[in-house]
């Protein structure tokens, strides 16, 4: 499986944006880039993914270099209760017309992010 | 989103014991369900993946004798930790696969089951 690279942690004032990053040098045309959160004892949540082109939802902005070896996730203010690790990772998107049969997600150590008020 | 809920959220158990976990898909169908383990400041680990209908597919390393999977339904999957010891404890996380758009998925993850074993 393609590798990311986070920070470890990252730190962020209330209300202020925030741009987290992730390198995944080695993805292949296939690769979906997805991000979800965890928040302490419970379970990941959905943020947001994307395979080319920037996207955007309610929760956040995935910003897609053009080479596609990096990522960022933008929440544009964080909360508090935004403070939560974050975790990128790549999805190969190969078996989806398939069926999904070679659907997986591999978490990595992902970014834990906090939030000063 | 899709909501995945799991039962029991906690459980305490003595060595030896078996233990089932519920995963439930209260929205949707899942054909495709996974469990996962996650140890304290550690990452997810993916245990198994589980197909309605048919035999879960193990990941390496993971005893499938003593992680029993069993995806009945459409709606719910249940691992099953038997004869348990103290290094089983841990967070169980289940997660069901919804199709979003025409070809493409999401992972949408249940709350956690925390296990320990005494």
């Amino acid at each position: 499986d393609a590798k990311t690279t986070q920070p470890n942690s990252m730190e962020s004032n209330e209300e202020e944006p925030v741009h987290l990053p992730c390198n995944h040098s080695t993805i292949s045309g296939t690769d979906y880039i997805h991000w979800y959160r965890q928040l302490p004892s419970q379970g990941p949540e959905y943020v947001i993914h994307g395979l080319t082109s920037n996207v955007n939802n309610r929760m956040a902005s995935l910003a897609i270099a053009e080479d596609r070896k990096s990522s960022t996730l933008i929440l544009h203010r964080a909360t508090l209760r935004d403070a939560a690790v974050y975790y990128c990772i790549l999805r190969d998107g190969r078996g989806d017309l398939a069926g999904g049969s070679n659907y997986k997600l591999t978490f990595g150590k992902g970014t834990l992010l906090t939030v000063n008020p | 989103g899709a909501v995945v809920s799991q039962h029991p959220s906690w459980v305490i158990c003595k060595s030896g014991t078996s233990v089932k976990i519920e995963c439930r898909s209260l929205d949707f169908q899942a054909t495709t369900m996974f469990w996962y383990r996650q140890f304290p400041k550690q990452s997810l680990m993916l245990m198994a993946t589980s197909n309605e209908g048919s035999k879960a597919t193990y990941e390496q390393g993971v005893e499938k004798d003593k992680f029993l999977i069993n995806h009945a339904s459409l709606t719910l999957s249940t691992l099953t930790v038997t004869s348990a010891h103290p290094e089983d404890s841990s967070f169980y996380i289940c997660s069901a696969r919804v199709l979003s758009g025409r070809t493409s998925y999401e992972q949408y993850f249940g709350p956690g089951t925390r296990l320990t074993v005494t």
